[in-house]
């Protein structure tokens, strides 16, 4: 069965640093999509990047990239110079094509401060 | 304003009542999903519509039904509420016809069961 798992409850990091939010998923299908969110303290969820199966490059999105490892079933995100607006929850979460359904399996979240 | 909204924003309700979440968003959207929020958890799916005729349950559908009232509305009711109900709803939309993998949420429903 599909399954992500955010084995980081919590995280800490100092201003204007950069900070890794670990993410491993397990799927049987070939292909698939990755996606992180954030969700601040007001409870919206933000989109923030996606990583399809079958990207040779590692995305980008500003000063998100997603560290995807494919044979590893790994899907990091690295945060660039982090900010104090930084902080918040962050989803991984996975969509697997072949099944037509374009729901999200998500995984359990890690809250991420950053210290000034 | 925003392309998915959601009504009403905060609710607290009593055990046993009927309470209705709605969800209309101005994307254009075919696709709809309804997910719950617990605390320490991450997002799980109630259900899901791909158009109007065509609803489908989640993983954790029992004690809920939904209605899609039309391709931009798409409503989670509660039939008789019970206090494990309590949690943060958000309503999703994606659009699979252009094959665009993100999904937009609604900024979210913190509804408590006393």
């Amino acid at each position: 069965a599909q399954k992500i798992t955010q084995t980081q409850p919590g995280m800490f990091v100092q201003e204007k640093e950069a900070v890794t939010l670990d993410c491993t998923y397990d799927t049987s299908d070939q292909s698939y999509g990755l996606f992180w969110y954030k969700q601040p303290s007001s409870g919206e969820m933000i989109f923030l990047i996606y990583q399809g199966s079958y990207d040779e490059q590692n995305a980008t999105e500003g000063r998100y990239s997603l560290n995807f490892q494919k044979a590893r079933k790994s899907a990091n995100l690295v945060i660039s110079a982090s900010q104090l607006g930084d902080s918040a929850m962050y989803f991984c979460a996975m969509r697997e094509i072949s099944s037509n359904t374009g729901k999200l399996i998500f995984g359990q979240g890690t809250t991420l401060q950053v210290k000034p | 304003d925003a392309d998915v909204t959601q009504t009403p924003r905060n609710r607290i309700t009593k055990t046993g009542k009927r309470i209705m979440l709605e969800c209309s968003q101005t994307k254009g959207h075919d696709r709809m999903y309804w997910y719950r929020q617990d605390p320490g958890l991450g997002l799980r799916l109630i259900y899901y519509s791909f158009d109007v005729k065509d609803i489908n349950k989640g993983e954790i559908s029992d004690g809920y039904s939904v209605s899609r009232q039309a391709q931009a509305k798409f409503s989670l009711s509660l039939e008789s509420a019970i206090p494990n109900q309590t949690a943060l709803y958000f309503c999703a939309t994606s659009d699979w016809r252009t094959g665009g993998n993100e999904q937009y949420f609604g900024p979210g429903t913190r509804l408590t069961v006393t």
